[in-house]
């Protein structure tokens, strides 16, 4: 069973609000990636992490950023929330090399 | 040209039938598959992982590989209700994973 978490789970925010997004896994998986999901929609991925002090921009562009200076812990910020960033917000870590990626539970976030 | 491509659905078959689930990949060198179930609202779980070709068995999943055709299948049989979901085809090419846009299944009782 895959353990990684997100929190918080849902979040409502005003225009103009400093946002982040926790993710963390207990797993000890080096890869972590995040991905954005607009309802029905396909996934996107926007950042990745092969290990720590290590991050990549994903094929989606984001204003938002990223860390990983821990191995279990992968944050995704915002620094300026928009209604455009209205979106569910999905964490994945991943093990060995080619192997399945395990998800959160994801991040429903609404900029009002 | 996207990497993984699937038929958006939705694909109906009643209870009880085998429902068949298709996706293509365009690179070539990709090693590893996986089929992801996601229900409305949540986030995606696995389902299977295959990684070489031919047929790969688990309860009623079937995921079915042919790399010379850039072609990954999943076969639910005795398909039920609570399978209804949408199903989506990934693809690892070192260590980035890319989606499909999934395939919904809706399973009429």
């Amino acid at each position: 069973e895959a353990d990684i978490y997100q929190t918080p789970r849902y979040l409502v925010i005003g225009t103009g609000k400093k946002i982040t997004l926790e993710c963390s896994q207990t797993m000890g998986h080096d890869k972590m990636y995040w991905y954005q999901q607009d309802p029905g929609m396909e996934l996107h991925l926007i950042h990745y992490s092969y290990g720590v002090n290590s991050t990549e921009k994903g094929d989606l562009s984001s204003e938002s950023t990223v860390s990983r200076i821990r191995t279990e812990h992968f944050p995704l910020t915002l620094e300026s929330a928009r209604p455009s960033h209205t979106s569910q917000y999905l964490c994945a870590s991943g093990g060995q090399v080619n192997t399945e990626a395990f998800f959160g539970q994801g991040t429903r976030l609404t900029v009002v | 040209q996207k990497e993984v491509e699937q038929n958006s659905g939705p694909l109906s078959v009643p209870e009880g039938a085998i429902a068949s689930l298709n996706c293509t990949y365009s690179d070539r060198v990709s090693q590893s598959f996986f089929w992801y179930r996601q229900y409305s609202g949540k986030s995606p779980e696995l389902i299977m992982s295959i990684y070489s070709n031919g047929d790969k068995e688990d309860g009623r999943f079937t995921a079915q590989l042919n790399k010379a055709s850039q072609y990954v299948s999943l076969l639910i049989r005795d398909s039920q209700p609570s399978d209804s979901a949408t199903y989506l085809c990934a693809v690892n090419n070192f260590n980035k994973f890319y989606f499909g846009s999934g395939t919904k299944l809706n399973v009429k009782p």
